[in-house]
C-alpha cells in the first residue's frame, strides 16, 4: 500500500494568512494526487484533483503543487469559511490512501 | 444534478452482517469511465477507501478488507449495495458512497453519509 504522510496535523492561522499543507506519498504517484476539505458532520468536498487542477466551482485561493512524491495545498488569503480539515488521498493504486488530515483552526 | 444517499442500519451487532445501500441520480452508471466507490471514516479520524465499483462491473476492494467486503450494482434502482461481513465495534464509522470519475480517479461527489455503530 502507498502511505499519506501529512503535515501538520493542525495549523492556527488568522484570516487573510497564507496556508500551507504537505503530504508525502511513500512511493511515486505521479500527479494522481487529490485534495479535499471536510468541514464537521459534512463529506469531504474535492478541491483539487491530478495535483494541481482546481475542481469546478472552487475559490482560486486553493492551489495545489507537486514536486517529486511530496504534494503541497496552499491557501491564500485565508477566508473564515476555510476553516476545516484538509485531507489529500493518493489516486495512484489501490487502496486509494488517504492523508491523517490537517485542521485549520481560527488563530 | 449528481446525488448520492448511503441507508442502512445505524446499529448493528457484532458477527452480523452490514448492508449499505447507495441510491444515486444525474449520471448513468453504464457511461464510460463512471464509477461508485465506498468510504468510512471512524469518528475522528482520517477517511478509509473501502470498494469501488466501475460502469462495466469491475470491482476493486481495500486488500485489508477484501474478504468482508462485496460491492453490488443494481443498475435497475440506480444503486450500489455494500456489504460488510462480521462487523466489529472498529467497523463503527459514518459510511460514504461517492462518484468516482475514472479519468482523474478523485472523488467528485459524495453522499451525506450514515453513521453505522457496532454494538452488542
Amino acid at each position: 500500500d502507498i502511505q499519506m504522510t501529512q503535515s501538520p496535523s493542525s495549523v492556527s492561522a488568522s484570516v487573510g494568512d497564507r496556508v500551507t499543507i504537505t503530504c508525502r506519498a511513500s512511493q511515486g504517484i505521479s500527479t494522481w494526487l487529490a485534495w479535499y476539505q471536510q468541514k464537521p458532520g459534512k463529506a469531504p468536498k474535492l478541491l483539487i484533483y491530478a495535483a494541481s487542477t482546481l475542481q469546478s466551482g472552487v475559490p482560486s485561493r486553493f492551489s495545489g503543487s507537486r514536486s517529486g512524491t511530496e504534494f503541497t495545498l496552499t491557501i491564500n488569503s485565508l477566508q473564515p469559511e476555510d476553516f476545516a480539515t484538509y485531507f489529500c488521498q493518493q489516486a495512484n493504486s489501490i487502496p486509494y490512501n488517504f492523508g491523517q488530515g490537517t485542521r485549520v483552526e481560527i488563530k | 444534478q449528481i446525488t448520492l444517499k448511503e441507508s442502512g442500519p445505524t446499529l448493528v451487532k457484532p458477527t452480523q452482517t452490514l448492508t449499505l445501500t447507495c441510491t444515486f441520480s444525474g449520471f448513468s452508471f453504464t457511461s464510460s469511465g463512471l464509477g461508485v466507490a465506498w468510504i468510512r471514516q471512524p469518528p475522528g479520524k482520517a477517511p478509509e477507501w473501502l470498494a469501488l465499483v466501475y460502469w462495466d462491473g469491475l470491482k476493486r476492494y481495500s486488500p485489508s478488507l477484501q474478504h468482508r467486503l462485496t460491492i453490488t450494482p443494481d443498475l435497475s434502482k440506480s444503486q450500489v449495495i455494500l456489504t460488510v461481513t462480521n462487523v466489529d465495534p472498529v467497523d463503527t464509522a459514518t459510511y460514504y458512497c461517492a462518484h468516482h470519475s475514472e479519468s482523474d480517479s478523485s472523488l467528485d461527489y459524495w453522499g451525506p453519509g450514515t453513521l453505522v455503530t457496532v454494538s452488542s
